[in-house]
């Protein structure tokens, strides 16, 4: 069983803060790991994706790799209400096809 | 256009009803999903598509049965469902890459209720 993990929240972070959003995964073959954001009532969509141990930036956003400890991140830096929204971590190996492995989610609330 | 169209948005039917979700992607990808998504459960694959070739098959009840006439063209079709397979069906596109297959881009959903 390909198990990911997260911590389903509520997460609540005032504005201005930085969110840090974790994920765990059992499948030590995964290679490519995936955050998507869903908003209440809509599909998620994909803000990042590595593949490489360590930091990949975009904006106010930076995913954290590290296969070793079997451990994915994402921190939002600068929160704003608009990211307040569920975060889900997908993770998919090189053997495993076109399965993509979910986790549950966490939520995130960005105060005001 | 959107990317990842589905239809219906929402889709109420009795048990005894024969329906269909649609689902177009417009980008250009060769494999397309359907995902279903409960409250408080992890998303789960039901279907995959590679090329028009069924790929995955993840122990989905015959009550749903998928079809894919072509690489941006799939559905879903639905009869003598359960109440508990009302959820947020998903239907998702992905490119082909060196890495298998890349980042998966959804549609919005249809939410099916099953009375």
């Amino acid at each position: 069983q390909k198990e990911v993990e997260q911590n389903s929240g509520p997460l609540s972070v005032p504005e201005g803060a930085i969110a840090s959003l974790n994920c765990t995964y059992s499948d030590r073959g995964s290679q490519s790991f995936f955050w998507y954001r869903q908003y209440s009532g809509k599909s998620p969509e994909l803000i990042m994706f590595i593949y490489s141990n360590g930091d990949k930036e975009d904006g106010r956003f930076t995913a954290q790799l590290n296969k070793a400890s079997q451990y994915v991140s994402l921190l939002i830096r600068d929160s704003q209400p608009s990211d307040s929204a569920t975060y889900l971590c997908a993770v998919k190996g090189w053997n495993t096809g076109n399965q993509f492995y979910f986790g549950t989610g966490t939520s995130l609330t960005v105060i005001p | 256009e959107t990317g990842v169209t589905q239809t219906p948005r929402h889709l109420v039917m009795g048990m005894t009803n024969k329906k269909s979700l649609k689902c177009e992607q417009h980008l250009g990808h060769n494999a397309m999903y359907w995902y279903k998504q409960s409250a408080k459960k992890p998303l789960e694959l039901m279907f995959v598509y590679n090329f028009k070739e069924q790929t995955e098959n993840n122990s989905v009840p015959s009550r749903f049965s998928p079809e894919c006439p072509n690489s941006s063209h799939l559905f879903l079709h639905l009869h003598t469902l359960q109440p508990e397979d009302s959820a947020l069906y998903l239907c998702a596109s992905s490119p082909i890459t060196d890495r298998g297959s890349g980042e998966l881009f959804f549609g919005e959903g249809s939410r099916l209720t099953v009375l």
